[in-house]
């Protein structure tokens, strides 16, 4: 079955820089496009970008854009978002998901199929 | 714009029918996805593509789509369906996700 494991939960200072790791087993890792969407307390769910494990590549929210490093470790299947210059506002939750999209006609549809449990991320001094 | 657009809250009588709006742009072109979360567990999946349910989701989750708006209806609500619903979509090149802000469902 598949599943998404997230690292446990992490406390930083502002300034300082945080890694999340998500480790994907039950499926082809490469085969599936992962991204990372965080949620601040009492908030909405925060689209933060994706990689491509295959290739590596990535694209990320122009709002993360200089502060976050999305990579991954294929021998290992585990996808890593790293997010540095911490600020007080980032304290979120932070959830890797695994995306699918297919196309009908002229239509395209995406969606996260799995989820990692959470990691909480609380930046305080 | 890429923008999704949800009422903040919502809610149903016990056995009675509920539709959760989202509104934007890229719904045109790009189906909504679905999401179900309850306090302090990750979201779920609930409906996805033109309206498809993934294993274990009850039939009384449904979804449609028309223009800019895409909705996800409830038919027959219980208890355990007071969750927050988010919807998904992609913005109008395709490499970039975006949410909906969240609509709080609430049974009576």
């Amino acid at each position: 079955q598949v599943q998404l494991v997230q690292s446990g939960a992490e406390v930083k200072k502002p300034g300082a820089s945080v890694k999340v790791s998500c480790k994907a087993s039950g499926y082809t890792f490469t085969g599936y496009y992962m991204h990372w969407v965080r949620q601040a307390p009492g908030q909405g769910l925060e689209w933060m970008g994706w990689i491509n494990p295959n290739s590596g590549g990535t694209n990320y929210a122009q709002k993360f854009q200089g502060r976050v490093t999305m990579t991954r470790d294929t021998s290992i299947s585990t996808a890593y978002m790293e997010l540095s210059r911490l600020r007080s506002d980032d304290t979120a939750v932070y959830y890797c998901a695994r995306d699918r999209g297919y196309t009908t006609g002229t239509t395209t549809s995406y969606y996260f199929d799995y989820w990692g449990q959470g990691t909480l991320v609380t930046v305080s001094s | 714009s890429s923008e999704l657009t949800q009422d903040p809250a919502v809610s149903v009588a016990l056995g009675q029918t509920v539709r959760i709006t989202c509104q934007g742009d890229s719904l045109r072109s790009y189906y909504a996805s679905w999401y179900q979360q309850k306090p302090g567990q990750a979201p779920v999946l609930v409906i996805y593509g033109k309206n498809n349910r993934p294993s274990g989701i009850p039939d009384r989750f449904s979804g449609s789509s028309s223009g800019n708006t895409a909705s996800l209806t409830i038919t027959g609500a219980q208890a355990e369906d007071e969750a927050d619903y988010y919807c998904n979509s992609r913005d109008s090149s395709g490499n970039q996700a975006v949410f909906g802000g969240g609509t709080k469902l609430t049974v009576l």
